[in-house]
């Protein structure tokens, strides 16, 4: 079982719902991300947060809006989407970033498999 | 954008062969990590290597990194049906803190 628990497993939405995607780690992590990943090919980073901080926004569109309650909790709120951003959402956590986070794995839940109809 | 290039994209073996899987990557590095996804499910870490080691062992798991070639292989002994899966290499790059860029993934299959 996997430390990082994501939930819904699956959601299908029209393209004028709004939804939310949850993510929730008790490791104790400070670092936690969201990617993106299509059939057959790589997770691509979309945000990333430090310290319930965001640190990186890799140039997602507005329509996808990340939230960080407090430092177990990752959230992912879904607006407006369009049938291309119908992927596997992955989040993941490590223990830290910056000097402090170097060479510590990252650890991923099972994802939440969007479909935009 | 993709940092590592994995070779070879799909690899089909029977079980108790060895599976090796290349990757190749542009800049400099501080480690490098191998992930396994099964269908339908997250990422696993599998080995981390770090920039100034040359070869780590897990298991039936052994990485090699050459830092000269920018480039690495997972190696998996002895496989099972249970090894059927996709491996990613991911690279830590320097002064990213724990960013990781991942490569295009390796889709194996072990045919019992």
């Amino acid at each position: 079982d996997t430390e990082v628990t994501q939930t819904p497993k699956h959601l299908v939405m029209g393209m004028t719902n709004k939804k939310s995607l949850k993510c929730e780690q008790h490791m104790g992590h400070r670092a936690m991300y969201w990617y993106k990943q299509k059939a057959k090919k790589p997770p691509e980073l979309m945000f990333v947060y430090s310290y319930e901080k965001l640190s990186i926004n890799e140039s997602v569109p507005s329509r996808f809006s990340p939230e960080c309650p407090n430092s177990s909790l990752l959230n992912l709120h879904l607006h407006a989407l369009q049938p291309e951003d119908s992927a596997l959402y992955l989040c993941a956590s490590s223990q830290d970033l910056g000097r402090r986070g170097l060479n510590q794995p990252q650890h991923f839940g099972d994802g939440t498999r969007l479909s935009i109809l | 954008s993709q940092q590592g290039e994995e070779d070879p994209q799909a690899l089909s073996i029977q079980e108790g062969e060895n599976a090796t899987m290349n990757c190749s990557y542009k800049t400099s590095i501080n480690n490098l990590q191998w992930y396994r996804q099964n269908s339908g499910r997250g990422l696993v870490h599998l080995i981390l290597i770090r920039s100034n080691e040359r070869e780590k062992h897990s298991g039936r798991l052994r990485v090699t990194l050459d830092t000269s070639k920018k480039s690495s292989s997972l190696l998996i002994t002895a496989s099972r049906a249970a090894d059927t899966a996709s491996y990613f290499c991911a690279t830590g790059l320097n002064n990213a803190g724990n960013m990781l860029t991942f490569g295009g993934g390796t889709r194996l299959m072990v045919k019992p």
